[in-house]
């Protein structure tokens, strides 16, 4: 099982660009989420999906849109990046809600 | 708004000592969690404690809650030199995790 996967690891965007980071998980996980890591932070919550067919706002949702393709997959996408985008970016999932989140190894995200 | 916040923000220890970090939180809570993540990759759950226990333990790991001071303890025992890395505690309080801002772990040999 490969868990948790996140394309691409790395990524250089410019001011304006647009961009969509996938995720998706093996494990037959109901839940998944999109985080962001800054630096003395910790992780906080973009958006994220209970259950298949549905998505809801996190903490700091602005600027950003998901899309639940499928049980397996959850994708965020940046329309106009800006440079307070510039971060650590983890997928989760997790068989109940809010319990025991499984996370992929991140997308380093630098907007120029 | 984070939640958690933990307690110190860092920690270097000698392997082989204990290491005890500590984690409050300002709303009640279903349960609280800890993760480890090493440098450069993700996070790892450790243990979870419900609102209604007390103290859970699992290998070297020991853990605290009070619901009472709305605090949480991360115990360490033996440490090694592989545990160098950040600890976050995580509280979810409507089913969705709230995360503080860590605390790095050095271990020296």
């Amino acid at each position: 099982n490969a868990g948790v996967t996140q394309t691409p690891k790395f990524q250089v965007l410019k001011t304006g660009q647009s961009m969509t980071l996938q995720c998706a998980q093996d494990m037959n996980h109901n839940s998944m989420y999109w985080y962001r890591q800054d630096p003395g932070m910790g992780l906080r919550l973009i958006y994220y999906s209970a259950s298949e067919g549905t998505t809801d706002k996190g903490e700091v949702p602005n600027g950003y849109n998901v899309s639940r393709l499928n049980k397996r997959e959850f994708s965020l996408r940046l329309e106009s990046a800006a440079p307070s985008q510039t971060s650590v970016y983890f997928c989760a999932s997790s068989g109940i809600q809010g319990v025991e989140q499984y996370f992929g190894p991140g997308t380093r995200l630098t907007v120029t | 708004s984070q939640q958690g916040e933990e307690d110190p923000q860092a920690l270097s220890i000698q392997e082989g000592e204990n290491a005890t970090m500590n984690c409050s939180y300002k709303t009640s809570i279903n349960n609280l969690q800890w993760y480890r993540q090493n440098s450069g990759r993700g996070l790892v759950h450790l243990i979870l404690i419900r609102s209604n226990e007390r103290e859970k333990h699992s290998g070297r790991l020991r853990v605290t809650l009070d619901t009472s001071k709305k605090s949480s303890s991360l115990l360490i025992t033996a440490s090694r030199a592989a545990d160098t890395a950040s600890y976050f505690c995580a509280t979810d309080a409507s089913y969705k995790l709230s995360f503080g801002a860590g605390t790095t772990v050095t271990v020296r040999a």
